[in-house]
């Protein structure tokens, strides 16, 4: 079945470093990758979302590349701050079948 | 355009009792998912309706749990006889019938059992 590793946290960065969150996967076919946010008390919200290989999705300046070759699906920033401060979950989906796949999360805690 | 709700927020039962969680799906969203969340978990899915349909159900503990998501009014998350275990964030995202991977969530139902 589909499965989906992250990166352990806590990620512990001051604030203006670069961050990666690593993501790979394991499905069958050719999923839609996605990452989700969620800061502390509230529910996910989707962050960016990429649908084939290649592809790279982005937001508020958090980007990620569908690397078909690597199974991989890294969130990256350039400059991290305070108010980034939240659990990331990477999460896979197939068009036609409705359930989502999602790792543990990693939690991100920016300090000034 | 109101996103997905949920209610309660919080909801504290003692073991024994049941639990209902409502959920009520972004406009346009005739797909509602329902996860569960447990602490230091990632999501796990439990349950997907469409109006009055349960189309999949396979991540749904076979005892005690149901679901529904009536033709009018919102989905329903049905724990009967609560237990220590059930406690949990329990999640609610809809979607459209067009892109159904693309999830949009609530902010979640925190159950506790005492």
């Amino acid at each position: 079945g589909d499965s989906v590793t992250q990166m352990e946290g806590p990620v512990t960065l001051s604030e203006e470093a670069f961050l990666t969150i690593n993501c790979t996967y394991t499905a069958t076919g050719y999923p839609s990758l996605f990452w989700y946010v969620q800061y502390p008390g509230e529910g996910l919200q989707l962050l960016l979302k990429a649908t084939k290989a290649d592809d790279k999705g982005s937001n508020k300046g958090f980007e990620a590349t569908y690397r078909k070759e690597t199974t991989s699906f890294h969130l990256e920033k350039g400059s991290v701050q305070v108010s980034d401060s939240a659990v990331y979950f990477c999460a896979l989906g197939h068009s036609g079948y409705s359930t989502l796949t999602f790792g543990k999360g990693t939690m991100l805690l920016v300090s000034p | 355009n109101a996103g997905v709700m949920q209610n309660p927020r919080h909801l504290v039962r003692r073991r024994g009792q049941e639990a209902r969680l409502r959920c009520s799906p972004m406009k346009g969203h005739s797909h509602v998912y329902w996860y569960r969340q447990l602490p230091e978990e990632g999501l796990k899915f439990m349950v997907y309706l469409q109006k009055e349909n349960i189309i999949d159900e396979s991540g749904m503990p076979k005892e005690r749990f149901s679901a529904e998501f009536p033709k009018e009014g919102p989905s329903i998350l049905r724990i009967q006889q609560v237990v220590r275990g059930d406690s949990a964030a329990y999640f609610c995202a809809s979607s459209p019938p067009s892109e159904g991977y693309e999830q949009y969530f609530g902010p979640g139902t925190r159950l506790t059992v005492t």
